[in-house]
């Protein structure tokens, strides 16, 4: 099993553009999470889905931010447009219960 | 918004010390998880505890769940360099989604 598979692993972008991190979770697993860890404020959830449906999206910051979750294999965070305050490790995370969660090696993204 | 404390914020400690670190909220939870992050990577799960009292062992790790599932301690015996990393706890209210408190990093010097 290669375990949870974040790509890419380091994206630096200049402000205003567009950015989409992608996630591939381990097979089985029916609940996806999207962390983004920062220095200040730790590991923040941003949104999770269940069964590939939305569940709770309060933790997006703003509208700049949207996921999606077209099928059980794949997810997408996108940020558009970016800001140099949205660098972070953005972590992608997946389980099947008791909140037990498989992390990916996570995105560091970079807002110049 | 669960809040959850850990402490102490840093621990430098010399290889073959004892040390404790703690996780402390006034919500209850239904569970609660323990990871470590290494640099440059994800938080790796090391334990999930559910009862309240529970007492887990990890080899030389020992994780506790206070008797109110509020609190829970780890504690580590006889540190090795290779437990150099930020420990995290996680709690669960029953909410489907975990509350991460913001980490001990843990130096264990040779």
């Amino acid at each position: 099993d290669a375990g949870v598979i974040q790509s890419p692993r380091h994206e630096v972008t200049e402000m205003g553009q567009e950015v989409t991190l992608r996630c591939k979770p381990i097979s089985g697993h029916n609940s996806l999470f999207w962390y983004r860890q920062t220095m200040m404020r730790g590991l923040e959830l941003l949104i999770y889905f269940n069964n590939n449906v939305p569940i709770d999206d309060s933790g997006m910051p703003e509208d700049r931010f949207s996921a999606k979750m077209p099928n059980a294999s794949f997810s997408t965070l996108k940020i558009q447009p970016s800001e140099p305050r949205d660098s972070a490790v953005y972590f992608c995370a997946g389980g099947t219960g008791l909140n037990s969660y498989t992390f990916g090696s996570g995105t560091r993204l970079t807002v110049v | 918004t669960q809040l959850l404390e850990q402490s102490p914020q840093f621990l430098s400690i010399q290889e073959g010390e004892n040390l404790t670190v703690y996780c402390n909220s006034s919500s209850v939870f239904s569970s609660l998880q323990w990871y470590r992050q290494e640099p440059g990577e994800g938080p790796v799960l090391l334990v999930t505890v559910v009862t309240g009292g529970e007492v887990k062992k990890l080899k030389r790790l020992t994780f506790q769940f206070g008797d109110a599932r509020k609190d829970s301690s780890l504690h580590i015996t006889a540190a090795q360099p290779g437990d150099t990393g930020l420990y995290l706890c996680a709690g669960d209210t029953n909410a489907g989604k975990s509350t991460f408190g913001d980490g001990t990093t843990l130096t264990v010097k040779p």
